[in-house]
């Protein structure tokens, strides 16, 4: 089974710095997705990123990127220039590729993150 | 932009009642999936559902809960007889019908049993 490990249960930053919230992972396949959503206060999970493993170029969206490193099986966020609203839960997530219909993500457990002004 | 939508945001019952939780999932989209996420806990899968009938489902899952898709529209999870310790947020997700899709969320249901 695949797990999925964040080991900074809390992160802050100053506003307009740059912070990186660390995932690492656990799998047997050699073809999955890996996903990056945020939870602000509101609750709701919002995607901030994906990546397909079989893709050597790292993912970027606007200010949110990741450092995929799939030998060591790690797959870090970095906020460029945060802003107060970045502040939330971050959850790495893993989805394997195939297997039929099913393709439910294993989360860890977040990291909390704080931003200040 | 289209979204998932869940009802009711809050539900509270009484441990041994029966609560459903209804979600819209977006429309074009296939599979569909439950999670749930105990106060400061992480998320955790629930089932998947795909082509009217469940494709997984946890340990969690088990006899007293149950989905449906009744109309085409809408998707829920029914819990039978509630116990204290399935108070949680309570999330669905759609994804469309390529296996390479994301999964969108819906803004969840805290549901409280007393």
């Amino acid at each position: 089974a695949q797990t999925v490990t964040q080991s900074q249960p809390e992160m802050s930053v100053q506003e307009a710095e740059t912070v990186t919230l660390s995932c690492t992972y656990d799998t047997s396949e050699s073809d999955y997705y890996l996903f990056w959503y945020k939870q602000p206060p509101s609750r709701q999970m919002i995607l901030v990123i994906r990546q397909e493993a079989y893709k050597q170029q790292n993912a970027t969206e606007n200010r949110f990127s990741v450092n995929f490193q799939k030998a060591a099986k790690s797959f870090s966020l970095k906020i460029s220039d945060s802003q107060l609203g970045d502040a939330a839960m971050y959850f790495c997530a893993y989805r394997t590729l195939g297997g039929g219909s099913n393709y439910k993500l294993t989360f860890g457990k977040g990291t909390l993150l704080t931003v200040n002004p | 932009e289209p979204e998932v939508t869940q009802t009711p945001s809050h539900q509270v019952t009484q441990m041994g009642q029966e609560v459903i939780l209804r979600c819209v999932p977006i429309s074009n989209h296939l599979y569909f999936y439950w999670y749930r996420q105990i106060l400061g806990q992480k998320v955790e899968f629930l089932v998947s559902f795909y082509n009217n009938e469940i494709s997984e489902k946890s340990e969690i899952f088990d006899d007293q809960f149950s989905v449906e898709r009744p109309d085409g529209s809408n998707f829920t999870l029914k819990i039978r007889s509630t116990k204290l310790e399935d108070s949680a947020m309570y999330f669905c997700a759609s994804a469309l019908r390529d296996s390479t899709d994301t999964q969108y969320f819906g803004p969840g249901t805290r549901l409280t049993v007393l």
